[in-house]
């Protein structure tokens, strides 16, 4: 079976480009999680959400900041503007319901922002 | 909210034990426990949902104490591939917060 996939695997950019992000969950898993990994801050969740529906996004650190999930099958998370302080590796991740069941992840979108 | 482990860090010769352990200010719901290694996404080593159980995973078992708001990772007879960063997850209330710990960097050498 296919896991979590993400894309692109890096992106390098100039600070003031508009970044996307893409994950793919597992098929049948109705939760999914972006998170961001820093040496500062280790892994922070930014967003989730529960059958398509964003239901906790107290995470996602500014207005520059935005996730959709338009449907079962797909998600983004974008960076507009962005800065250098959002260079970080970006993972997605999903499980078959929000609690209580492992979060399997993508292998990270490592993003630089110069 | 963030859940604190410790130790921050520690190394091991092989077939040596080692517990990481996490702790809450919040009360918890559940513990999870994953390991990643370097360059690699996060794997999922396994859930303690009810305080006081403990699961196991090949070598590798956890514990949950509810009550403390504690949960310790015993690793026994480590091997050279237990060698990643480990990290605690938690649901906290009732809102599904889930916070990651502070990570454990762990590293066996022959």
């Amino acid at each position: 079976d296919a896991g979590v996939i993400q894309s692109p695997r890096h992106e390098v950019t100039e600070m003031g480009q508009e970044v996307t992000l893409r994950c793919k969950p597992i098929s049948g898993h109705n939760s999914l999680f972006w998170y961001r990994q820093t040496m500062m801050r280790g892994l922070e969740l930014l967003i989730y959400f529960n059958n398509n529906v964003p239901i906790d996004d107290s995470g996602m650190p500014e207005d520059r900041f935005s996730a959709k999930m338009p449907n079962a099958s797909f998600s983004t998370l974008k960076i507009q503007p962005s800065e250098p302080r959002d260079s970080a590796v970006y993972f997605c991740a999903s499980s078959q319901d929000s609690r209580n069941q492992p979060q399997h992840f993508g292998d990270g979108t490592r993003l630089s922002i110069l | 909210q963030q859940p604190v482990q410790s130790p921050q860090a520690v190394i091991l010769r092989e077939g040596e034990d080692a517990v990481i352990n996490c702790s809450s200010s919040k009360a918890l719901y559940s513990v999870h426990w994953y390991r990643q290694k370097h360059g690699e996404a996060p794997v999922f080593l396994m859930i303690l949902l009810k305080g006081g159980e403990q699961k196991g995973h090949d070598k590798i078992s956890a514990s949950f104490n509810e009550k403390k708001q504690q949960s310790s990772l015993y690793l026994t007879a480590s091997q050279l591939s237990y060698s990643g960063t480990y990290f605690c997850g938690t649901e906290m209330g009732t809102g599904n917060q889930f916070y990651f710990g502070t990570g454990t960097s762990l590293t066996v050498i022959p």
